[in-house]
């Protein structure tokens, strides 16, 4: 599997502010998506971090309040803009790998960054 | 859309005995089911998986179960431990053949704990 790693860790910040997490991944890898898990909650898939394209968003999430970057295969950005409470969460990076036969790889998660919004 | 609902919402257990966590999905065209571990301050880890081919499948102390006429899985954990003790959950995809993306859809997690 890959390894993953997110950038921050955790951060606390104040409402109307923007934060950018990045993840980075030591392989090529196919897909990359972000995820949002709200306190006490399960998972909810954003967008799809689509290489040299615009991301592919999830009902419920825009582009204005979470530009997206993928630049190359290991490398991606998301960005909460004009922080509110309500984004008070922990977004997760997860990872596909090339496709290796007619199931490809499954979704590898990172470690997670841990937005307080003030 | 695929709908996940997973069940119970928290578990307790004694070390030593079993753990069952069902999870019941909506699309029938769904045909992948990862479970994931998720502990205090960190990333869900993929703990294991079934492919719609199979029926069962088992990693040492994990099995887990599926059955798609009734569109429901399940997730064995026998021998419990105390490091078992976390958050789990189950999520289901549709994946064309020949293609790797499918969306994962979430249940909405079990709290286990074990107990020494």
């Amino acid at each position: 599997s890959a390894v993953i790693s997110q950038k921050p860790s955790r951060d606390i910040c104040q409402r109307g502010t923007s934060l950018t997490i990045q993840c980075q991944v030591d392989s090529q890898v196919t897909m990359m998506f972000w995820y949002r898990q709200q306190p006490g909650q399960s998972l909810t898939l954003i967008a799809t971090a689509n290489q040299g394209s615009e991301a592919t968003y999830e009902s419920g999430f825009v582009i204005d309040k979470f530009p997206i970057s993928r630049p190359n295969l290991t490398f991606s950005t998301l960005t909460v803009s004009n922080m509110s409470p309500e984004d008070s969460s922990i977004y997760l990076c997860s990872v596909e790998g090339p496709n290796t036969g007619m199931w490809g790889e499954t979704q590898y998660f990172g470690p997670g960054t841990r937005l307080l919004v003030l | 859309g695929e709908n996940v609902e997973q069940h119970p919402s928290t578990l307790s257990v004694q070390e030593g005995d079993s753990a069952v966590i069902k999870c019941t999905y909506s699309d029938s065209a769904s045909n992948y089911f990862p479970w994931y571990k998720q502990e205090l301050g960190k990333g869900p880890q993929l703990i294991i998986d079934i492919r719609s081919n199979v029926g069962e499948k088992k990693d040492q102390r994990i099995a887990v179960t599926l059955n798609k006429t009734a569109k429901h899985f399940s997730l064995h954990i026998t021998e419990t431990q105390p490091e078992d003790s976390a958050v789990y959950f189950c999520a289901a995809s549709r994946r064309a053949g020949g293609t790797s993306y499918g969306k994962l859809t979430f249940g909405q997690g079990t709290i286990l704990t074990v107990h020494p």
